[in-house]
């Protein structure tokens, strides 16, 4: 069975880049795609982008520009970038896999969540 | 941008049956999944494609999406059933996709 284990630092400083990596055990990284999504203390979820079994990559319009998403197969890893942070990018950051039925995609598999804190 | 509507809370007693809903333009016509969600936990996937369960989720849990409106709704509540559930779809096309998820309504078991 596929896991997802968030990683990365907890702390960064305002108007620096924030990286977390997802590690993905159990299971091929190359036949789904693997999405963000993050959750502000105490608010509702938020999705971040995607990137695609082929190396496509969406994100959420409002998160665009300042956001990379990229995947080391041969590591089966999936990493986030997200630059000139603010303290509203303070978040709990899942990593989770989409699966497709059909026409049907929805997020089977989500890792624990890493809190990542923006302050100086 | 495509908006869920979600109540912020839901209160029922263990043995009641509690409805949770999500609103959205035109629903019906979306395909609507649902998360439970326990403080400090991942969100776990209940409900996919409106109605239907994944492996090991229990048959209390069960969706119906028309018009307006998908609910989920959870028969014979437990204790353990106290989380916060999240409704999302698929929105957007493949040039542009957008992953819309509802604000989450926390259910209170009392």
């Amino acid at each position: 069975q596929v896991q997802l284990q968030e990683s990365g630092p907890g702390l960064v400083k305002p108007s620096e880049t924030l990286s977390l990596t997802c590690s993905v055990s159990g299971g091929s990284i190359n036949d789904f795609h693997w999405s963000w999504i993050r959750q502000p203390p105490g608010k509702g979820l938020e999705w971040i982008g995607f990137i695609s079994n082929i190396g496509d990559t969406h994100y959420n319009p409002s998160l665009k520009s300042r956001v990379t998403i990229s995947a080391d197969t041969f590591k089966k890893q999936f990493s986030l970038k997200m630059t000139s942070v603010t303290a509203a990018d303070t978040a709990v950051y899942f990593c989770a896999r989409r699966l497709k039925r059909g026409i049907v995609k929805m997020f089977d598999t989500w890792g624990p969540g890493t809190m990542v804190t923006v302050s100086s | 941008s495509y908006v869920l509507t979600q109540p912020p809370s839901v209160s029922v007693a263990p043995g009641q049956t509690a409805s949770l809903t999500c609103g959205g333009n035109n629903i019906g016509s979306e395909s609507v999944h649902w998360y439970q969600q326990k403080p400090g936990q991942a969100p776990v996937l209940v409900v996919y494609d409106d109605s239907d369960r994944p492996s090991g989720i229990p048959e209390r849990f069960s969706g119906s999406n028309s018009g307006n409106t998908a609910t989920l709704t959870i028969t014979r509540v437990e204790a353990g059933d106290e989380a916060a559930y999240y409704c999302q779809v698929w929105a957007g096309t493949d040039v542009q996709p957008d992953v819309v998820f509802g604000g989450g309504t926390k259910l209170t078991v009392l």
